[in-house]
């Protein structure tokens, strides 16, 4: 079955560490992206990538890094300079199409700080 | 510039009665808008999107939606709730960029209660 996946689903990390959340898809989709959810509010723009080897900054990249070496695989890293990292981790994937084409997410990964 | 307002945070219905669920949308295109569904730690499920065809748009387990675009709305209804509805909506705006991709633009969400 195609989709998207996302590892791990709960992840704790101490103040201070890095920590790397997983998405991977099997769709051939060209487009990925990461947002992150907090309690009572919409979806947030992290970053996206277009194409292999190629991201942009979405409307909250600060402390957060990405890579995209891979079609299949777009990590999100979440430093120690995030402020305030606590939150529900969507990715999602879509292939081009007159913009108007919707957004396959995955299941999603709950980042806790301690 | 693109945004969405969902007008209620939190929707109650009993079993069996209708869902209206509201959204109003402001955008400078020619929109496409969509509602989505979020089960409890889940991903985001696609419910249905407009995308300039007919104003009347069908979606998955019942739910429909009507563009108006004298009222700049996009509500979601179903006539007949059921308890698996129980989750939170979200409408979404879509604004277009570079390389035939979209960037989403989201609502705050609405939270649906069904009760027996």
């Amino acid at each position: 079955d195609g989709g998207i996946t996302q590892s791990p689903k709960y992840l704790f990390r101490k103040e201070g560490q890095n920590v790397t959340l997983s998405c991977e898809q099997n769709l051939n989709h060209d487009a990925m992206y990461w947002y992150r959810q907090d309690p009572g509010q919409g979806l947030r723009l992290i970053y996206y990538s277009q194409i292999v080897n190629d991201f942009q900054k979405g409307d909250i990249a600060e402390g957060y890094s990405v890579s995209r070496e891979k079609k299949e695989s777009f990590p999100l890293t979440v430093t120690s300079a995030q402020k305030n990292p606590t939150a529900f981790y969507l990715c999602a994937s879509s292939i081009p199409g007159q913009g108007r084409n919707e957004q396959f997410f995955g299941p999603g990964t709950r980042l806790t700080v301690l | 510039a693109q945004s969405v307002t969902q007008l209620d945070s939190h929707v109650s219905v009993s079993e069996g009665t209708p869902v209206l669920l509201r959204c109003n949308y402001s955008s400078s295109y020619s929109p496409s808008l969509f509602w989505y569904v979020q089960h409890p730690n889940k991903g985001l499920q696609l419910l249905l999107k407009y995308t300039s065809a007919a104003t009347l748009v069908k979606g998955i387990n019942g739910f429909e939606a009507e563009f108006k675009k004298s009222e700049t709305s996009f509500h979601l209804t179903k006539p007949s709730a059921h308890m698996s509805d129980a989750a939170e909506y979200f409408c979404v705006v879509s604004r277009p960029f570079s390389g035939g991709y979209n960037k989403l633009i989201f609502g705050a969400g609405t939270r649906l209660a069904v009760h027996p």
